[in-house]
């Protein structure tokens, strides 16, 4: 079983929409989570954190539920700029990180 | 702002060729990573290291060699290239002051081995 898995995608979405990607992860005793984004080419950069009491960021939010293991990362009013691959992330108290395979997102004008 | 580089953006190599990529980071962070990516797989790792000569495998280190001899560099080997070694090669770094933080990537490497 993968340590983290993620639905691919692709979500292709209209500007304005609200799109939700979730992730679920296998080791309960993960400590931290994060949302990365990659753009096409180009290496992952730290979205946000993800922290068990949720957190939001703008027009992102991210939310926790540790008894089913699982992470979401919500979009409101989608841009076009938010086509990327997010990438749903998880490390240990190894300092060990597992990467989902990505959600592709696109958003059409 | 972290930095972190890799002293190539695009490299081709042939089976059998010794390949080295190094990757640089200038914040002084402990802790250094190799990863590569490929479509549908995701992220990969494949050795990391919390310090200066140590060095701890990851989940994929068969085919590969690491070096740290600098805080501040690390050095993914293929000591003998494969085909089957094209890929995106990211390189990344954390502190290392708190377990599981953030962590900053290179622009990465794309090997591509014929």
């Amino acid at each position: 079983r993968k340590e983290v898995e993620q639905d691919p995608g692709p979500f292709n979405v209209p500007e304005g929409a609200t799109v939700a990607f979730n992730c679920t992860y296998s080791n309960s005793a993960s400590q931290s989570f994060f949302w990365y984004r990659q753009d096409c080419r180009k290496e992952p950069k730290l979205l946000m954190s993800v922290y068990s009491s949720g957190n939001e960021d703008g027009r992102f939010t991210a939310q926790l539920n540790r008894a089913s293991q699982y992470i979401s990362l919500l979009i409101r009013d989608s841009k076009l700029s938010d086509s990327a691959t997010y990438l749903c992330v998880v490390a240990n108290t190894g300092n060990q990180f597992y990467f989902g395979t990505g959600t592709s997102l696109t958003v059409i004008p | 702002d972290v930095k972190v580089t890799q002293s190539s953006r695009y490299l081709v190599k042939r089976t059998g060729e010794k390949v080295f990529l190094e990757c640089v980071q200038d914040m002084d962070h402990e802790n250094m990573f190799w990863y590569r990516q490929d479509p549908g797989l995701g992220l990969r790792l494949i050795y990391f290291s919390y310090d200066v000569k140590m060095k701890e495998k990851g989940d994929i280190p068969e085919g590969y060699s690491v070096s740290r001899e600098k805080k501040e560099r690390f050095s993914l080997i293929l000591e003998s290239a494969s085909t089957n070694q094209t890929s995106m090669y990211l390189c990344a770094s954390t502190t290392g002051v708190v377990p599981g933080e953030t962590q900053y990537f290179g622009p990465g490497t794309r090997l591509l081995v014929l």
